[in-house]
């Protein structure tokens, strides 16, 4: 498995709650992604990063906001949760080659009740 | 804009039996790559098999093979020898080659489940 890890793996938060999903890589890739999947459905992307200090929305309109301060980690924010985005959240990074594979991160699992 | 279509939501297929799952894409680029990614229930997302749409010859991974058509766009999946570990939520996705920014585009997905 790729070395792509995301804490916590499951999260239930009262509304209005501030929470962050971390994700770090261990393969220096500078390219990040987090992605944002209901049950059985297709991904949709809500933010990518380029590399230290680059990020940009992504195709789904998203609440969330992230950070890039290191290479190998792309945390993402909620400052106040809500029932809509209860959803699971993942993280993926690729490196700068023709390959353009991406590793996927296990997911965070988040429910706002 | 690139789009990607998976139209069967689910498949099932018996242990030992061949399946094949079905993906359209649609793009005005030429250089480009697909590819196909498997989700098992609670596990990571991985690659499974690419086509760079440069190559005719269609890409071949152990029991995983894929019938690649670019006048079509068409880009199916084909899992010979389906064993149970193959159950697991599949996913086409499509990147524009030749940039360094690119970003992969996904289809909906197709649930396969592997039966004894």
């Amino acid at each position: 498995e790729a070395d792509i890890y995301q804490t916590p793996r499951y999260l239930v938060i009262g509304t209005g709650k501030k929470i962050t999903l971390e994700c770090s890589q261990t393969m220096g890739h500078d390219k990040m992604y987090w992605y944002q999947q209901d049950p059985g459905m297709e991904l949709h992307l809500i933010h990518y990063s380029y590399g230290v200090n680059s990020t940009e929305k992504g195709d789904l309109s998203s609440e969330s906001t992230v950070s890039r301060i290191r290479t190998e980690h792309f945390p993402l924010t909620l400052e106040s949760a809500r029932p809509s985005h209860t959803s699971q959240y993942l993280c993926a990074s690729s490196e700068y080659s023709p390959s353009y594979e991406q590793y996927f991160g296990p997911g965070t699992r988040l429910t706002v009740t | 804009a690139q789009t990607v279509t998976q139209s069967q939501p689910e498949m099932s297929v018996q242990e030992a039996e061949t399946v094949t799952l079905s993906c359209t894409y649609d793009t005005s680029e030429n250089n480009y790559y697909l590819f196909w990614y498997k989700q098992p229930p609670s596990r990571q997302m991985i690659l499974v098999i690419r086509q760079e749409a440069y190559k005719q010859q269609n890409a071949t991974e152990n029991r995983f093979s894929v019938n690649f058509q670019k006048a079509a766009k068409s880009f199916s999946l084909k899992i010979s020898d389906s064993q149970l570990g193959d159950t697991a939520m599949y996913f086409c996705a499509f990147i524009v080659g030749g940039t360094s920014y690119g970003k992969l585009t996904f289809g909906q997905g197709t649930i396969l489940t592997v039966h004894p």
